[in-house]
């Protein structure tokens, strides 16, 4: 399953809402990631099977989306949230993930 | 909190085996029903997953990765590792170790990860 985000690189101020994209080639039934990941940490798991908070993530992320087309958004734009994000789809095999997203000020 | 660091050599040439070891803290890498998964990310592409090894043992590789990839785990060490034979420059990326959940007995989505460490492959 391939899955292509846009933008590329979303470029926003604190306070905004940010809108991203997730389309994946084929319907993924709603099993879908999306994921933080900042320079030097560790990749953080935001939301699953759509619009699932992970443990201890803020209510401003929140996903949606059905069939191939899932969108994360995050509803007011903090400091820490300047980062890149993906997704990644379990509904096939291999796992696959999207190329990312860069959210920047 | 558990947490996860990978090591190993920084370069690797061609033709030659790259060998990596996630350590795993804080918890028992026998705990839980967890599938313990190898990634990597090349300059500017996006993650690749290599396949996982299993709490219980059994395991899933990437069927394009499948012929050069073999993941271990050392329960008596808490680490899991990561062999990949054949390299070429292509196989130059950051390596992650992380822990994947789900049920039925399929690994759904990451939950915990690694910071990453770069291989170079360059003679």
């Amino acid at each position: 399953v391939l899955l292509t985000q846009s933008p590329g690189t979303l470029s926003l101020s604190l306070g905004e809402r940010a809108t991203l994209s997730c389309t994946s080639s084929k319907s993924i039934n709603g099993y879908l990631a999306w994921y933080q990941h900042k320079p030097g940490q560790p990749p953080r798991l935001l939301v699953y099977d759509t619009s699932n908070r992970a443990t201890g993530i803020p209510a401003r992320f929140s996903g949606s989306g059905s069939g191939t087309d899932y969108t994360l958004t995050i509803a007011s734009l903090e400091s820490d949230d300047f980062a890149v994000y993906f997704c990644q789809q379990r509904f096939g095999w291999p796992r696959t993930f999207g190329q990312g997203t860069k959210v920047e000020v | 909190q558990v947490e996860l660091l990978e090591s190993g050599p920084g370069l690797v040439k061609p033709s030659q085996t790259l060998s990596l070891t996630c350590n795993v803290s804080g918890d028992s890498i026998s705990n839980g029903d967890y599938f313990w998964s190898w990634l990597r990310q090349s300059p500017g592409e996006g993650l690749e997953w290599f396949g996982y090894i299993a709490t219980g043992g059994g395991t899933f590789y990437n069927p394009s990765l499948k012929s050069r990839v073999t993941i271990g785990i050392d329960k008596s060490k808490n680490q899991l590792s990561l062999s990949l034979t054949s390299v070429t420059v292509a196989d130059t990326a950051v390596y992650y170790c992380a822990r994947c959940f789900g049920r039925y007995s399929a690994c759904w989505y990451f939950d915990l990860w690694g910071r990453g460490a770069l291989v170079t492959v360059s003679s």
